[in-house]
């Protein structure tokens, strides 16, 4: 069964600072891999997604990489503003929609102004 | 329409009573699935529907789920008997296709049962 982690649950970072966030899967055959934001009491918002066959995914100051064979992605956000505080979840599809999407439990982000 | 539409936002039931929660995915949008997110953890699937038919119902915990979508838009997840541990945000998302990947997701709907 797969399993995503991810790590660290939670950070705390001064504005304008570099972060990296981190998602590792135990089941290397995934269709793709798809990072979201999700803010309190809200919906998921889809910030990038990743097709198997591709090592990374870029967006504004956001960039993702995956590496299937090692079970990583990571979710690289430049310069940090404090709106991008937010819970950031990983999760990675088997493909064909069946199972669904299987997600990691999320980082909480608060970025200090 | 522009998202993927959840109503009510918020419901709140009591012990023993009966539960619809409605999704309208995003116009065109073939495949639809449910999930549920309890506070602190990760959504977890619940069911997808390619179409009108549900292709995968395994998320669903017991057989007082069950989910519809009769005209392949709309879907209703229904929930029998509700208890305490029901208590949830139950999430909607659509994708244009299975094959394609990217789901998009509502705003959620919070269950509280007492």
């Amino acid at each position: 069964k797969q399993e995503v982690t991810q790590i660290p649950a939670a950070l705390s970072v001064p504005e304008g600072e570099n972060l990296v966030l981190n998602c590792s899967f135990t089941d290397s055959a995934i269709y793709n891999l798809q990072w979201f934001r999700q803010d309190p009491g809200k919906g998921l918002t889809s910030l990038l997604l990743i097709q198997s066959s591709q090592r990374e995914q870029t967006s504004g100051r956001l960039n993702a990489s995956l590496d299937k064979s090692s079970g990583r992605s990571t979710l690289y956000i430049a310069a940090s503003q404090p709106g991008d505080s937010a819970t950031y979840l990983c999760a990675v599809d088997p493909g064909g929609g069946a199972d669904g999407l299987t997600f990691g439990k999320g980082t909480h982000l608060i970025i200090q102004p | 329409g522009a998202g993927v539409s959840q109503t009510p936002s918020n419901k709140v039931t009591e012990k023993g009573k009966y539960v619809e929660l409605r999704c309208d995915p995003i116009s065109g949008h073939t495949a639809l699935y449910w999930y549920r997110q309890s506070l602190g953890q990760g959504p977890e699937f619940l069911i997808y529907f390619q179409g009108t038919g549900a292709a995968d119902d395994s998320g669903l915990p017991n057989d007082r789920f069950f989910a519809v979508r009769p005209e392949g838009s709309v879907s209703t997840l229904k929930i029998q008997r509700t208890e305490r541990g029901d208590s949830a945000m139950y999430l909607c998302a659509s994708s244009l296709s299975s094959s394609t990947g990217e789901l998009f997701f509502g705003e959620g709907s919070r269950l509280t049962v007492l």
